[in-house]
């Protein structure tokens, strides 16, 4: 079972309102990933790190969202202006290596956003 | 850039009964295979992988999956399933080069009747 934990599980905001979620990976995890999964099911990579420098970004996160993984505290992604398409499931994944063997992403339980 | 099809929507079957899960992919360089559940209002669950080796890999609560080059395709099966596999199952493709992020099926949804 996945050790990962996401807070908050639930988030409420209103249009234009700030919203930040936490994740801390597993033990001794470098690589963070930030996925989207909209109510269709559909998953939108955002961004991933390792250790704490960011590997990619798409074009939606270097706009509105904001993301960071320092060391020795839990990583966070941050939307600086909520929109009403912002509303989706936002899954933190962590891994301990980037490609090769052993690089299945474990899944934190996601923070749930709603924008009214 | 990699896709990932999972061609069946729903799959409903009964209790003790086998399942086979569907997934095809398309790209023809090193992949990384993986199938996850999600269970209603919660996180992906991994279930298990292919990156080389035995194309017949075995994962948690009896899952198996079967990696085929010649068919481009990464199918889940259980011989006898149980009213608690019902969940949506997620096949995820990964390139090993780049930002080595997953890109996801459609997503099944697999109904147990009891």
């Amino acid at each position: 079972n996945s050790k990962v934990i996401q807070t908050p599980r639930y988030l409420v905001k209103g249009q234009g309102q700030k919203a930040k979620m936490r994740c801390i990976p597993e033990k001794g995890h470098p690589v963070v990933f930030w996925y989207q999964q909209n109510k269709n099911n559909e998953f939108k990579f955002l961004i991933n790190f390792q250790n704490q420098e960011v590997l990619q970004q798409i074009d939606m996160t270097e706009k509105r969202f904001s993301a960071e993984c320092p060391s020795n505290s839990p990583c966070s992604l941050e939307i600086q202006s909520s929109e009403a398409g912002d509303s989706a499931l936002y899954l933190c994944a962590s891994s301990l290596y980037l490609g090769g063997d052993y690089a299945e992403q474990f899944f934190g339980p996601g923070t749930r956003l709603t924008v009214l | 850039t990699q896709t990932v099809s999972q061609s069946d929507a729903h799959v409903t079957v009964f209790e003790g009964d086998s399942v086979e899960l569907r997934c095809n992919y398309s790209y023809g360089g090193s992949i990384y295979l993986s199938w996850y559940i999600q269970h209603h209002g919660r996180g992906l669950q991994f279930l298990l992988k292919y990156y080389s080796g035995n194309p017949v890999v075995q994962g948690v609560n009896g899952f198996e999956a079967e990696f085929s080059k010649s068919d481009s395709s990464f199918h889940l099966r259980k011989a006898s399933v149980h009213w608690s596999d019902s969940a949506v199952y997620f096949c995820a493709v990964s390139v090993n080069t780049g930002n080595y992020k997953y890109v996801f099926g459609a997503g099944t949804r697999l109904k147990v009747i009891a």
